[in-house]
């Protein structure tokens, strides 16, 4: 069964500092990778998404993320975080745009 | 384009009462819907899968007769709280899959929070 695995319960960086979030995916065949982002009491918003091709996938909001394949990893960075970057971001697996199973979630804090 | 709505953003209702949730795709055709359950601080669990005009398909642990899901159109799906306690307490996310934006991402709404008292 797929699944996905969130290191990071919470991490707090600098604001201007670079930041990683880590994600790991089990899958038995090529999978659906998306990185969403959740601001306090609001839906998700797509942040980037990775179906094929390029394993350097850019997103919004200044963030990418990348697929190593060998790693099992879906990795999402962005060089410089801004204050307005706080917020809880979900990594996700999907089949066909079915069956999406969720990280736990990382909680960023921006420290100013 | 792509826009997911859902009514209401927040509702408190009483313990034993059943409560509707509208999940609405604004802009395109949703051939599937998808009902999730966030508790504070923890991920999203998805609750069921709905295509237009089947029957919902539910997720292990999940009681369908509790939780009433109707995808009548392409538009609309529903979610209804039956008999709702304190413990259903939570924040429901819907999400829609159609042919905007190509076929492999759901398009989420906003949310809806339910306190029952």
């Amino acid at each position: 069964a797929q699944s996905v695995t969130q290191p990071d319960i919470h991490i707090t960086v600098s604001e201007g500092a670079s930041l990683e979030l880590r994600c790991n995916y089990s899958y038995g065949a090529t999978p659906y990778l998306f990185w969403y982002v959740q601001s306090p009491g609001q839906g998700l918003q797509l942040l980037l998404k990775y179906f094929s091709g390029d394993t350097l996938v850019q997103g919004i909001k200044g963030f990418e993320a990348e697929f190593k394949r060998s790693q099992s990893s879906f990795n999402l960075r962005k060089p410089s975080v801004h204050w307005s970057d706080a917020a809880e971001y979900f990594c996700a697996v999907g089949e066909d745009g079915n069956d999406m199973r969720f990280g736990a979630g990382t909680r960023l804090t921006v420290k100013p | 384009g792509a826009v997911v709505s859902q009514h209401p953003s927040w509702v408190i209702c009483k313990s034993g009462t059943s409560v509707k949730i509208e999940c609405r795709s604004l802009d395109f055709q949703a051939t599937t819907m998808f009902w999730y359950r966030q508790f504070p601080k923890q991920s999203l669990m998805l609750m069921a899968t709905s295509n237009e005009g089947s029957k919902a398909t539910y997720e292990q642990g999940v009681e369908k007769d509790k939780f009433l899901i109707n995808h009548a159109s392409l538009t609309l799906s529903t979610l209804t709280v039956t008999s709702a306690h304190p413990e259903d307490s939570s924040f429901y996310i819907c999400s829609a899959r159609g042919r905007a934006g190509g076929d492999y991402e759901q398009y989420f709404g906003p949310g809806t929070r339910l306190t029952v008292t």
